[in-house]
């Protein structure tokens, strides 16, 4: 099982900063089969991102996705009231598995 | 528009069985493959079990191999987990999601409003 760890657990920031969350793989993914995710309180998560760096439809610019082998970003250039939330990466290069989540809360 | 709606959640005893359903609708049900994606109260997601688009290659978590069966309906555009032998720690919320691929499981694009499992006797 590839084990994905997510830092930092928390992030505290405001409006207008930037974020920078990472997520590292156990062993490395083939074809950067690395999705990242976003969950509100009471809600499902919604696909941001894919294939490492694709975004997914009707995700807005300011997200973000880099990295290959084990070692991967997600970028939030400017944080909007809207965007506080749990961020999850996943794999899909074997089983998938989810990333224990980095939470971005209002400073 | 894409929807997802699951159903057959409740409250079972340990070693008791529960069907889930998800029905699809909003995009060409046959081209995708499906998964069950489930959530434990406080944790992140765990994965499940995936079915291809033709549903003839099915996959499984190793924490619910041989215990739970996942199937699809084409001609209904209804996706199903029996989940049999459930123990405590199956309780959570239970996500059908559509798989943005066609044959094994990978990223998924759409997502249903949950079903709730609750393993308690």
């Amino acid at each position: 099982e590839i084990v994905l760890t997510q830092s930092p657990g928390t992030l505290s920031l405001s409006p207008g900063e930037r974020a920078t969350l990472s997520c590292r793989a156990s062993q490395s993914l083939s074809s950067s089969y690395l999705a990242w995710y976003q969950q509100k309180p009471g809600q499902a998560p919604r696909l941001l991102i894919y294939g490492a760096s694709s975004r997914a439809t009707g995700i807005p610019d300011r997200f973000s996705g880099s990295g290959s082998g084990t070692d991967f970003t997600l970028t939030i250039s400017r944080l909007e009231p809207e965007d506080f939330a749990v961020f999850y990466c996943q794999q899909y290069g074997s089983s998938p598995t989810f990333g224990q989540g980095t939470k971005v809360e209002l400073k | 528009e894409v929807q997802l709606l699951e159903s057959g959640g409740g409250l079972v005893q340990p070693g008791g069985s529960l069907r889930l359903s998800c029905v699809a609708s909003g995009f060409t049900f046959n081209n995708y493959g499906m998964n069950w994606v489930r959530q434990a109260p406080g944790q992140g997601p765990e994965w499940v079990s995936a079915v291809s688009g033709s549903g003839e290659s099915t996959y499984y978590a190793d924490s619910v191999k041989g215990r739970f069966t996942i199937s699809r309906d084409n001609s209904k555009n209804t996706l199903y987990l029996q989940m049999s032998s459930l123990r405590v720690e199956d309780t959570a919320v239970y996500y059908c999601a559509k798989d943005r691929w066609s044959t094994k499981p990978a990223h998924f694009d759409y997502w249903g409003q949950g079903t709730l499992v609750t393993v308690s006797s």
